[in-house]
């Protein structure tokens, strides 16, 4: 079967670094996918990473290998706003979207 | 506003009646997606559309569900006898089918309660 895993919650500082980490195992990979999503809101586009390697864009970076079917969100100088849940999806053979049940931060002053 | 839109944001019905949700794209994309998502979990795929066609329905969804966009463009989703475990938000998302990758741009939701 087709499974994603996360970590239910994760608690940070304000103005710290943390890593939020996502295994795969899926039928095929074309590519993997972070989405931000704040309560009750939609989920927002973060990264998209398909060859290994780590992706930088401003305060978040994306990391991925795909011979160990791992990634991580890497996310600095954390701010209150960054509070929501962070969802890894992976994009397999079909082009289908397979979604991890999302990883809740919890920001701390 | 040039996002993907859904209508209602809000639906409280009784089990058994039928509701039917819609969902307007970013216009240019090509590719539309419905997805279900219950509290604590990643959004469960229903189905997708690439145009008009319904390219596939997830084995999951009962017959009590259809979708359709039968102009390429906009899309209705029905549930038809409503069930407490209908209870969800429905998420529409929208995406332009690219060489590199295809970035799905979600709508606002409908957060169906089913009494």
């Amino acid at each position: 079967g087709q499974n994603i895993d996360q970590p239910t919650e994760m608690t940070a500082t304000e103005g710290a670094i943390v890593q939020i980490n996502c295994t795969y195992q899926t039928s095929g990979f074309n590519g993997l996918f972070w989405y931000q999503q704040h309560a009750g809101e939609a989920p927002t586009f973060l990264s998209y990473n398909v060859l290994d390697g780590l992706e930088e864009k401003g305060r978040f970076s994306s990391f991925l290998s795909r011979s160990k079917g791992y990634s991580y969100l890497l996310l600095k100088e954390l701010q209150m706003k960054d509070s929501a849940s962070y969802l890894c999806a992976v994009w397999d053979s079909n082009y289908q979207l397979i979604w991890g049940a999302g990883t809740k931060l919890i920001i701390k002053p | 506003d040039t996002g993907v839109s859904q209508d209602p944001r809000h639906k409280i019905t009784k089990r058994g009646q039928n509701v039917t949700f819609r969902c307007d794209p970013i216009s240019e994309h090509n590719r539309l997606y419905w997805y279900r998502q219950t509290l604590g979990q990643g959004p469960e795929f229903l189905t997708y559309f690439q145009n008009e066609a319904q390219l596939e329905k997830s084995r999951l969804l009962s017959d009590r569900f259809s979708a359709e966009r039968p102009k390429g463009s906009f899309s209705t989703l029905e549930i038809q006898r409503t069930e407490q475990g209908d209870s969800a938000m429905y998420l529409c998302a929208s995406s332009l089918v690219a060489e590199t990758y295809n970035e799905q741009f979600f709508g606002p939701g409908t957060r169906l309660t089913v009494l």
